[in-house]
């Protein structure tokens, strides 16, 4: 089952332009984490957020989490074209002592020159 | 340090046949897991290993799926026999003890006519 319902579901851009995507989720979590997927590199880790974290950067990267609402959000300022990817929510918890993700739905980001 | 191999990289197989898959993780990680993708969805976790103790197989269907991981390093998943609705990219994963995230490998996408 999905955890988190990435909104919105597709999203198109012009390059310099900033690019939002929201996730929800029911349960909850350990940590937040966003993955970006394209053709040519796979599902590949973008940045963490834990629980008790409210905002995070990396880079071109701005990740925020209200766990009361239980929502993130995921900003790439100044986009380019090779942004262009499926954006993938996950949250976090432990199968006993392991990592356990769900991933959520995603968002399709393209991003036009 | 290498990333996670998996093969074959695509298979075209007719419904009932049969059909496996093979990983092999990042060395040291204790983690493994295998997802399914659908197109236009996101990943699904199939089944996951803690060195070579399964953690967590509620969503594999175990009728028709199978998996293991020997001496805890490389895996293998099977699909005995295969059904339409196995189409799909199947997404193998591993990480470190302790960690939270996760690396993928390329993925196997499976076509059943």
């Amino acid at each position: 089952s999905q955890q988190g319902e990435e909104d919105p579901q597709a999203l198109s851009i012009q390059e310099g332009e900033n690019a939002t995507m929201n996730c929800s989720y029911k349960t909850s979590i350990n940590n937040l984490q966003w993955y970006r997927q394209n053709s040519g590199r796979g599902l590949v880790h973008l940045i963490l957020i834990r629980s008790n974290e409210r905002e995070k950067h990396s880079g071109r990267l701005r990740v925020t989490l209200d766990t009361s609402k239980k929502s993130s959000s995921l900003l790439i300022t100044a986009s380019r074209a090779a942004d262009t990817a499926s954006y993938f929510c996950a949250t976090g918890g432990y199968a006993g002592t392991a990592s356990k993700l769900t991933f959520g739905t995603g968002t399709r980001l393209q991003v036009t020159l | 340090e290498a990333g996670v191999a998996q093969s074959p990289r695509y298979k075209i197989i007719e419904k009932r046949q049969s059909v496996a898959f093979w990983c092999n993780p990042i060395s040291g990680h204790a983690t493994l897991y295998w997802y399914q993708q659908i197109l236009g969805q996101g990943p699904k976790l199939l089944i996951q290993f803690q060195n070579n103790g399964v953690v967590d197989d509620s969503q594999l269907p175990k009728d028709r799926f199978s998996a293991e991981r020997l001496k805890g390093v490389d895996s293998t998943l099977k699909i005995q026999p295969a059904k339409l609705e196995d189409s799909a990219v199947y997404l193998c994963a591993s990480s470190r003890p302790q960690g939270n995230e996760q690396y993928f490998g390329p993925g196997t996408r499976l076509t059943v006519t």
